[in-house]
């Protein structure tokens, strides 16, 4: 059972948009920036966001960022087959002086 | 660019110990992490350290087995794993700071491709 809760999977329809949350506690989300993770299978993890809302160079506007006391979401809008991947959040918990991941979403564009 | 290196097969009880090489950045000024992943799992945390190296911090399944380190003349990270569990079998990917300092340990902007590290009798 991970620290961050994530829905384990999620789909929608080529174009759409879609917002995955990231649900946590005081100890974690609620005192910590947030970062979104995006994983193809059989490849390393991916940086999409970090400081809660900002995207690396390279990431395109797209994804987007937010969070609110001790929740997160990752959106996406104008879905793509090729967004189709896992997609994790983390940061670090206060209380076990670690980082904490998200058990991860699917997603599915279809 | 990071690239791992030691997986293995082991039995449980056993050793070993990985590799991370760096290179294109500041090593030295960029705390470091492993994260592991479990097959059909999700991302698990096992260890970070502080671009000095002088503090380190553990996920509480491998505290007191595994042992983070680095070299920054060598721009290379290792993780040390003793006592063997099957739980431990996993890819175990390093993955490099976002932050420019000590380490917040808030977010990862490099990640090696991962080596596999197989525990079973």
């Amino acid at each position: 059972q991970s620290v961050l809760t994530q829905p384990p999977s999620m789909s929608a329809a080529p174009g759409e948009k879609v917002t995955i949350s990231c649900i946590g506690t005081s100890s974690n989300l609620g005192n910590n920036y947030v970062a979104w993770y995006q994983q193809f299978p059989g490849t390393a993890p991916r940086l999409l966001i970090y400081d809660n809302d900002k995207r690396p160079s390279g990431i395109p506007g797209r994804f987007s960022g937010s969070k609110s006391g001790t929740s997160a979401t990752l959106g996406i809008t104008g879905l793509q087959t090729g967004d189709e991947a896992d997609y994790y959040c983390g940061t670090w918990d206060d209380s076990v002086a670690g980082v904490v991941f998200g058990g991860g979403t699917k997603l599915t564009v279809l | 660019r990071l690239v791992e290196s030691g997986g293995d097969l082991r039995q449980p009880g056993g050793s070993l110990r990985l590799s991370c090489a760096a290179s294109g950045f500041s090593f030295q000024n960029f705390a470091m992490t492993w994260v592991r992943q479990a097959p059909g799992r999700g991302l698990e945390w096992v260890s970070g350290i502080s671009g000095s190296g002088g503090t380190s911090y553990y996920a509480g399944s491998v505290k007191g087995r595994f042992t983070i380190g680095r070299d920054n003349f060598a721009n290379t990270l290792y993780l040390q794993m003793n006592s063997l569990r099957v739980e431990d079998t996993a890819i175990y990917y390093c993955a490099k700071d976002h932050y420019y300092g000590s380490g917040s340990y808030l977010a990862f902007d490099i990640w090696g491709q991962g080596t596999r590290v197989t525990v079973s009798s």
